[in-house]
């Protein structure tokens, strides 16, 4: 398998636009998770998807903030619009089982830029 | 507050030497604690997990304890070579039952040959 696969590695836009992140998780995993790391914050968990369903999206930081899982093999995370403070790395992880027990396997993560 | 401290930002240590890594804990009560390692522009790669009720873990050169008490995982490596030189951050998931993982900051670990 090739692991989780993100799109695109880098994306730099202006403030104002719409960005959208993608995501092809490991298949068979059960589980999506979408990250935000910076400097200030670290790493925080933005939703996770259980076989497609949101379960939980208490962690994307506002309205501006949209993910969608339309079937197995696919995740998008849409930020419009976007502004300076939007820019982070953006990762994607997924796993058999859940954020317990299981390993999660990360994505090589978006590096985002809003000017 | 909830918080999760790794006990540096940086750590530097001589190749051969052992490698200890903190991770402290405050307002939560993990279920489980993990531990991964960062390198430079790529995603967190997962190590070691430790249960609640499990004292020590091992893994070839790594080893992870868990004291419920102090509230605190120690991450070690030892023999440590320059290729372990990563950035290490540790997470937990709460009693909750969530599958949210909340994650440290991280410590950066470079090993001098």
């Amino acid at each position: 398998d090739a692991g989780v696969i993100q799109s695109p590695r880098h994306e730099v836009t202006e403030m104002g636009q719409e960005v959208t992140l993608r995501c092809k998780p490991i298949s068979g995993h059960d589980y999506l998770f979408w990250y935000r790391q910076t400097m200030m914050r670290g790493l925080e968990l933005l939703i996770y998807f259980n076989n497609n369903v949101p379960i939980d999206d208490s962690g994307m930081p506002e309205d501006r903030f949209s993910a969608k899982m339309p079937n197995a093999s696919f995740s998008t995370l849409k930020i419009q619009p976007s502004e300076p403070r939007d820019s982070a790395v953006y990762f994607c992880a997924s796993s058999s089982y859940g954020a317990g027990t299981d390993t999660q396997y990360f994505g090589p993560g978006t590096r985002l830029t809003v000017l | 507050s909830q918080k999760i401290e790794q006990n540096s930002e940086a750590l530097n240590i001589q190749e051969g030497k052992t490698a200890t890594l903190t991770c402290n804990y405050t307002n939560y009560s993990p279920a489980y604690l993990q531990w991964y390692r960062q390198d430079p522009g790529r995603g967190p790669v997962f190590l070691l997990l430790i249960r609640e009720n499990e004292k020590e873990k091992r893994k070839e050169r790594l080893k992870v304890t868990f004291d419920t008490t102090l509230k605190q995982s120690l991450f070690h490596i030892t023999a440590s070579q320059p290729a372990d030189s990563a950035t290490y951050l540790c997470a937990l998931v709460d009693q909750t039952g969530a599958n949210n993982l909340f994650f440290g900051t991280g410590t950066r670990l470079t090993v001098i040959p």
